[in-house]
């Protein structure tokens, strides 16, 4: 089965630092999906890639699929405290065309104002 | 757009009620819904996928009898979870896709928080 790891599991970074958010699977990836978390909540959608190579921003955060590396990586620059939460990683199961997505475990950023 | 709304956000309730919790898309019309369990520090773990009109799909070791589905509209889906346990409490999320389209997006509710005692 298609697991995805993230890493670091948790990072705490000063107000204004830059930070990067790696997600690598075990198997092939199709597609990859970014979600934030706050504890107690649902996921808000964040971003989503469909094809190796391709690089998405949305305000101060970009995200970039790996297809190679079968790795996604999430870069928030000068974070906020607003960024904080649990940021999770999720891709379609093996074979594309999936609906179903797997989800890494998250990694839990903590920002210090 | 695309918001879906979980109901109750917390339940406690006593070791053997049976507690159900609803999964509505509000703005727009969700051909496939699905639920999922979180614990502490973990991932989400897909419980079942919904489908309009039809009978849920499990995945392997969730039991069909212990947690109901019931999406009886392209707006509604239900999770029953019967004759429930403390092994039961967890953290339920629901999400809903707009469209059956590669690479359409999962929108998740905000949760509901199940306590048994």
């Amino acid at each position: 089965s298609q697991e995805l790891e993230q890493s670091p599991q948790s990072l705490i970074v000063q107000e204004g630092k830059n930070l990067t958010i790696n997600c690598t699977s075990s198997k092939t990836l199709y597609g990859l999906y970014w979600y934030k978390q706050k504890y107690g909540e649902g996921l808000i959608f964040l971003m989503m890639l469909q094809k190796g190579g391709e690089e998405k921003s949305h305000e101060k955060i970009t995200a970039k699929l790996d297809e190679k590396k079968q790795q996604s990586s999430l870069h928030i620059t000068a974070s906020q405290p607003s960024h904080a939460g649990i940021y999770l990683c999720g891709a379609p199961l093996s074979g594309g065309g999936s609906e179903k997505l797997v989800f890494g475990k998250g990694t839990k950023l903590t920002v210090n104002p | 757009g695309a918001v879906v709304s979980q109901h109750p956000s917390w339940v406690i309730c006593k070791s053997g009620t049976s507690v159900k919790i609803e999964c509505r898309s509000l703005d727009f019309q969700a051909t496939t819904m699905f639920w999922y369990r979180q614990f502490p520090k973990q991932s989400l773990m897909l419980m079942a996928t919904s489908n309009e009109g039809s009978k849920a799909t499990y995945e392997q070791g969730v039991e069909k009898d212990k947690f109901l589905i019931n999406h009886a509209s392209l707006t509604l889906s239900t999770l029953t979870v019967t004759s429930a346990h403390p092994e039961d409490s967890s953290f339920y999320i629901c999400s809903a896709i707009r469209d059956s389209i590669w690479g359409e997006p999962q929108h998740f509710g905000d949760g509901t928080r199940l306590s048994i005692l």
